[in-house]
């Protein structure tokens, strides 16, 4: 298995810009979640979804955020616009769900810079 | 200017020597629980876990103990290597609930 797949691994960009991060789950797995990691705030939950379903975005900044997922193998998290406290590392992670566990597989991540 | 950052619990050990790394977790409705280690420039990587109808569960060098009494989760790493440096994390969930709660976090460094 290929494991949980992000691109891009880098994104550089300037502020202001739209920035489109990419993820593509393992597949078999009902669940489908973006975090972004900081040395200021650690590990947060931006958004979770059921079977392609958003089932909790508390965790989103602001509207300047919004995530999708179109169809069981591939999400996009979207920025814009972008500001420079936006950089941080965000990370996709699956899990298979329907009862089987609850552990969740994270992808390599997305560091985002925006200067 | 720059922010300040986490201030990470760090643990040093001498390499072949055991670790163990804690997490005190605070909702006494978690059953589920989960060590991640996360290496320089890489996601979390899955690498125990442990439900709360036990409480102790071993993996290849790693052993995962849970006191539910205190709630208190525990990682011991056996005979560590330099590639155990990492950065632990624990994280614990309720039954039926998809959100994992992460800690902060624990950087373990390995001396030669």
């Amino acid at each position: 298995d290929a494991g949980v797949i992000q691109s891009p691994r880098h994104e550089v960009t300037e502020m202001g810009q739209e920035v489109t991060l990419r993820c593509k789950p393992i597949s078999g797995h009902d669940y489908l979640f973006w975090y972004r990691q900081t040395m200021m705030r650690g590990l947060e939950l931006l958004i979770y979804f059921n079977n392609n379903v958003p089932i909790d975005d508390s965790g989103m900044p602001e509207d300047r955020f919004s995530a999708k997922m179109p169809n069981a193998s591939f999400s996009t998290l979207k920025i814009q616009p972008s500001e420079p406290r936006d950089s941080a590392v965000y990370f996709c992670a699956s899990s298979p769900g329907q009862g089987r566990t609850d552990t969740q597989y994270f992808g390599p991540g997305t560091r985002l810079t925006v200067l | 200017g720059e922010s300040v950052g986490l201030h990470l619990p760090t643990l040093s050990v001498q390499e072949g020597d055991n670790s163990i790394i804690n997490c005190a977790y605070s909702n006494s409705a978690s059953d589920y629980f989960i060590w991640y280690k996360q290496e320089s420039g890489k996601g979390p990587q899955f690498i125990i876990d442990i439900r709360s109808n036990m409480d102790k569960r071993q993996g290849q060098r790693v052993t995962v103990l849970l006191n539910k009494t205190v709630k208190h989760l525990s990682l011991q790493i056996a005979a560590t290597q330099p590639g155990d440096s990492a950065v632990y994390f624990c994280a614990e969930n309720t039954q039926g609930a998809q959100k994992l709660v992460f800690g902060q976090g624990t950087r373990l460094t390995i001396n030669p």
